[in-house]
């Protein structure tokens, strides 16, 4: 299995300011995925992040509002940009797992962040 | 959209079985179902998934009806820290794109003392 760690694990921000969330990973990955959890929300997808090429967005989730970087095969960064109290959520990483985990997500304890 | 039906919450009291049903209709002949629970104020966690069999692990069973349109999760000896929200996916296992992860509302479970 795979241990995600992020930081920070919470936040509270003022409106109109950035916040870049980190995510590591104890082994490398080819897949990196970003989720966001609003409040008594299920989970929504944002992007797929791979190492060496652009992050893939879902639907309703654009670049320039959710930039992400992927230096390397074990650490991926997603920053909320401009920020609004509509962005408060819980924001998760997650990878795919391999091997016997293969078919198998693993997600990161999550970011809470809280926009005022 | 999530592809999955499931009821918004459940009881069971402790050390009993919690069967937690999953209504799949329209799931492809390639797509798996897997089952993932999130505790409190924690990422979800992977319980379990399958095709067409039966499956079992360390922490439950999964029963796939031979229509493969509905299916139950069931963990045998229910404890108070099972109390989550449980997702029931649909999902292929080919890579690419369908990694991708589609979450629907889950089950509410409450173990209860």
């Amino acid at each position: 299995s795979a241990v995600i760690s992020q930081k920070p694990s919470r936040d509270i921000c003022q409106r109109g300011t950035s916040l870049t969330i980190q995510c590591q990973v104890d082994s490398q990955v080819t897949m990196m995925f970003w989720y966001r959890q609003q409040p008594g929300q299920s989970l929504t997808l944002i992007a797929t992040a791979n190492q060496g090429s652009e992050a893939t967005y879902e639907s309703g989730f654009v670049i320039d509002k959710f930039p992400i970087s992927r230096p390397n095969l074990t650490f991926s960064t997603l920053t909320v940009s401009n920020m609004s109290p509509e962005d408060s959520s819980i924001y998760l990483c997650s990878v795919e797992g391999s091997g016997t985990n293969y078919n198998e997500q693993f997600f990161g304890p999550g970011t809470r962040l809280t926009v005022l | 959209d999530a592809k999955t039906t499931q009821p918004p919450s459940m009881d069971c009291a402790e050390g009993r079985a919690a069967n937690l049903p999953c209504n799949h209709s329209t799931i492809s002949g390639n797509e798996y179902v897997y089952w993932y629970r999130q505790i409190h104020s924690q990422g979800p966690q992977y319980i379990i998934h399958g095709l067409k069999n039966n499956e079992t692990n360390e922490m439950a069973s999964l029963i796939i009806t031979e229509d493969r349109k509905s299916s139950t999760l069931i963990l045998p000896h229910a404890t108070l820290r099972d109390t989550a929200v449980y997702y029931c996916i649909v999902r292929e296992n080919s890579g690419g794109s369908n990694y991708k992860l589609t979450f629907g509302k889950g089950t509410l479970l409450t173990v209860n003392p």
